[in-house]
């Protein structure tokens, strides 16, 4: 089946101690993103990858990091959480000159 | 700065009517434009898109009509149907970038 998954589904954590959300897409896409939904402010866009070894930011990337290893796998990093951080968090991949972004089924995080 | 507005958080639409959802945008660049439908605990999944060469794109019950001299954009459905009942979010692109803006949501409501 043709998914996007994320890990873990739900997470608590206090400020500062480092976690990674891992992403990753069956579907042999070339882009993933990462999102975060709060709100009144909808869905804002992190970082992206156009491919392997290339990433860029997006709209709120401060506080956050990426790496694309491998055209599968797009883990979001936070170095040192904080409450602002706590938010709804999804991947989403498509292939390239398409359209139609797939979303994960996100990740709550919660920084105390 | 909010590049793309959905002004109604909410919406109510009896059965079997038309429910039409707005979304305002600023960016002159912007010349793709995606609606997705999100159901609590889901990811976002694709509805509908129009490309600015275009003023309207249907699929089945799902049309999406693009006003580009008041950038403006709606979705219209008909008929509505409860199952309808979900977040929309409109998002917005700029060729060339593989940045996307989504809006705020309108939470669609359908009422049997």
């Amino acid at each position: 089946e043709a998914q996007v998954t994320q890990n873990p589904r739900y997470l608590i954590t206090v400020t500062g101690k480092k976690l990674t959300v891992t992403c990753s897409q069956n579907m042999n896409h070339e882009y993933m993103s990462w999102y975060r939904q709060d709100p009144g402010l909808g869905l804002r866009q992190i970082y992206y990858s156009m491919n392997v070894e290339v990433t860029d930011k997006g709209d709120v990337p401060e506080g956050y990091k990426v790496s694309r290893k491998e055209k599968r796998n797009f883990p979001l990093i936070l170095e040192s959480p904080s409450p602002n951080q706590t938010s709804l968090y999804f991947c989403a991949s498509k292939r390239d000159f398409t359209d139609t972004q797939y979303f994960g089924p996100g990740t709550r995080l919660t920084v105390l | 700065d909010q590049q793309v507005k959905q002004n109604s958080p909410s919406l109510s639409v009896q059965e079997g009517r038309i429910s039409i959802l707005n979304c305002d945008y600023t960016n002159s660049m912007f010349d793709y434009f995606l609606w997705y439908k999100k159901y609590p605990a889901e990811g976002p999944t694709f509805l509908i898109s129009i490309s600015s060469i275009k003023d309207k794109n249907e699929d089945g019950r799902f049309t999406v009509f693009l006003n580009k001299s008041a950038k403006h954009l709606s979705l219209h459905i008909v008929p509505s149907q409860p199952g309808d009942s979900a977040v929309y979010f409109c998002a917005a692109s700029a060729s060339g970038t593989y940045k996307y803006i989504f809006g705020t949501g309108t939470r669609l409501k359908v009422l049997a």
